[in-house]
């Protein structure tokens, strides 16, 4: 099993339209987790962190489920640049000090007029 | 601020040279860096932790004689994939801790061996 799993999608979705996606991790004791947004052949950009009480940061919403080791983001409103790939990410406990991170392959969005 | 670079952003060589990447922190120190590789279509790959002043930490399956990696100041890490053959064909990526858990990525060097 993957220590990370996500829907590799794709998601087409129209301007304007809510869309989530899931995320489910292996170690029940990871510490950290994250989303990130990763543009065709560029690097991944930190989109935001995701707390035990869920957050929020304008059209997005990131929640997470410890109990059943799930975190979700959810998009609303979608816009034409919001096309990417969002790629889950854990912070293991066993990462040795040295803040080691563990991706997903990533959900991939596109969203059309 | 926490801009990472790398160098070069975009390499081919043949098979069996060797080739160096350059990954520095731009505004900040960091004391660790990672590498990591991505192959089309799949998660970014952690290769190894870079510790500055000590050896780097490999990742199980990951040739630490292959991939070289050196630490050498608080703003540079260097990677050198020696005798690159085509499978080594990827997409390399640094990254640079930065106050705490974040990680700030590089802009990736992509890799085409022939």
């Amino acid at each position: 099993r993957k220590e990370v799993e996500q829907d590799p999608g794709p998601f087409n979705v129209p301007e304007g339209a809510t869309v989530a996606f899931n995320c489910t991790y292996s170690n029940s004791a990871s510490q950290s987790f994250f989303w990130y947004r990763q543009d065709c052949r560029k690097e991944p950009k930190l989109l935001m962190s995701v707390y035990s009480s869920g957050n929020e940061d304008g059209r997005f919403t990131a929640q997470l489920n410890r109990a059943s080791q799930y975190i979700s983001l959810l998009i609303r409103d979608s816009k034409l640049s919001d096309s990417a790939t969002y790629l889950c990410v854990v912070k293991p406990s066993f990462s040795g000090g040295y803040n080691k991170l563990i991706f997903g392959a990533g959900t991939r969005l596109a969203v059309h007029p | 601020g926490a801009v990472v670079s790398q160098h070069p952003s975009r390499v081919i060589c043949k098979s069996g040279t060797s080739v160096k990447i350059e990954c520095r922190s731009l505004d900040f120190q960091a004391t660790t860096m990672f590498w990591y590789r991505q192959f089309p279509k799949q998660s970014l790959m952690l290769m190894a932790t870079s510790n500055e002043g000590s050896k780097a930490t490999y990742e199980q399956g990951v040739e630490k004689d292959k991939f070289l990696i050196n630490h050498a100041s608080l703003t540079l890490s260097t990677l050198t994939v020696t005798s690159a053959h085509p499978e080594d064909s990827s997409f390399y990526i640094c990254s640079a801790r930065y106050q705490g858990y974040e990680q700030y990525f590089g802009p990736g060097t992509r890799l085409t061996v022939t």
